[in-house]
This record gives C-alpha cells, structure tokens and sequence, in this order.
C-alpha cells in the first residue's frame, strides 16, 4: 500500500541550528512531492513542491528540499532555523496516474529562541 | 481573494447524531478534497472531487460517511449516526485542478462526538 513516512515527530533545535526532516515513501513510480507548513493557529500551506527537473528545490522562507529516487526520499532542509520555524511539517506525495495525496505523520518544529 | 472556508468551526454532537460539515473552496477551483486529521496524526484522505463527480471514494471509512458537491462549488461531508471515533478535524482543500495540483487547505471544523 502507497505510504509516507516521516522519522520524526518531535523536534527542538536552537535558532541558527540546521534543520534536516526525513520523508521516506513505500515504492516508486512517477510522484510529485511537497512538503506543507502548519503554523501555529494557520491553515496549512505549501512550502515547496517537486514535479519533474532538478532534484533540489527551493521553497519559501529559505527551505530546500532533495528528491532521491533511489532512496524513495524527500527531505526538507534549512541551514539555519529561526523561532518563526516553530510548527508542523507534512511531508506529502501524490502517484502520477491517481488523484490521492498521501501525507506523512507530520513533524512538529520547535525553535527556542 | 478569499480562501477556502469550512464551516462550522467547531460542531459537538451525540454519538448517533448525524452531522454536515460544509466546504467553500476558491472560486474557479474544480478540484476538492477531504481529509480527516486524529489527534496527533496525519491527514487522511477521505474523498476527491474533479467538479461534481467524485472519481476517488477510496478513503470514506464506512457507509456512514458521504460527500457531495455542487456543481464546482460548496461540498458537505455527512457522516450519520456518529461514533465516538468520528472525533477529528476535517479539512477540505481545492485546487485548481491543473497540473501544478498545489492544495489550499481551510481551516478545518473540529468535530467532537461525546
């Protein structure tokens, strides 16, 4: 069955620490991949999105993130986290061909200041 | 413009009420989605809609659950004779439905079912 996982579901880092949250989904095919943010008392948004083309893409607010086909991954990384970092990261992947989204468990993000 | 709206914001009923939670997405949005969130979870996908027709039904967890949607506007999710296990936030997404398939997600209504 199509699955997303993400390593962690707890995380507290300093500001100016770097940040790297895992996603891992069950099997291959053609996907397209996003990563969503849920600050505190926000909807969900998106933070950035692969489809096709250069396996490293860039998102808002200084966020990465590196599509690695043959490890089924999609982590998202920052170089340095602010205390506005502090929230819910949803890892997210859709099989080309089908219409579900599948999300991941979700991160929370907690920056201390 | 204005996002996507779900209303309520909160709803509390009886176990073995039936409850309607309604989605406004962006207009000219054709594409809809429902998702269910447990406390502590990830989001569940429930159901899609491309306009009125749902192709993706996959996700509904039992017959008690149901959607419609108008036309390339509102949608309800009824769920009947609700269980205490029904208890979740639901959240109702669209896009645009082209190939970008970014989701704006509303702020979800928060169901509890005592």
């Amino acid at each position: 069955a199509q699955s997303v996982s993400q390593h962690n579901h707890h995380v507290i880092l300093s500001e100016a620490a770097s940040l790297e949250l895992g996603c891992n989904y069950s099997y291959g095919g053609t996907v397209n991949l996003f990563w969503y943010v849920q600050y505190p008392g926000q909807h969900l948004q998106l933070l950035l999105k692969y489809f096709s083309g250069d396996p490293l893409v860039k998102g808002i607010k200084g966020f990465e993130a590196e599509f690695i086909k043959s490890k089924f991954s999609f982590n998202l990384r920052k170089p340095s986290v602010q205390w506005s970092d502090t929230a819910e990261y949803f890892c997210a992947v859709r099989w080309t061909g089908g219409f579900k989204t599948i999300f991941g468990a979700g991160t929370r993000l907690f920056v201390k200041a | 413009g204005a996002g996507v709206s779900q209303s309520p914001s909160n709803k509390v009923t009886e176990k073995g009420k039936d409850v309607e939670l309604r989605c406004d997405p962006i207009s000219g949005h054709t594409a809809l989605y429902w998702y269910r969130q447990r406390l502590g979870q990830g989001l569940e996908f429930l159901i899609y809609f491309q306009g009125n027709s749902a192709p993706d039904k996959s996700g509904l967890p039992s017959d008690r659950f149901s959607a419609e949607r108008t036309g390339e506007s509102v949608s309800t999710l009824t769920i009947q004779r609700t269980q205490q296990e029904d208890s979740a936030v639901y959240l109702c997404a669209s896009s645009s439905g082209t190939l970008s398939y970014e989701q704006y997600f509303g702020p979800g209504t928060r169901l509890t079912v005592t």
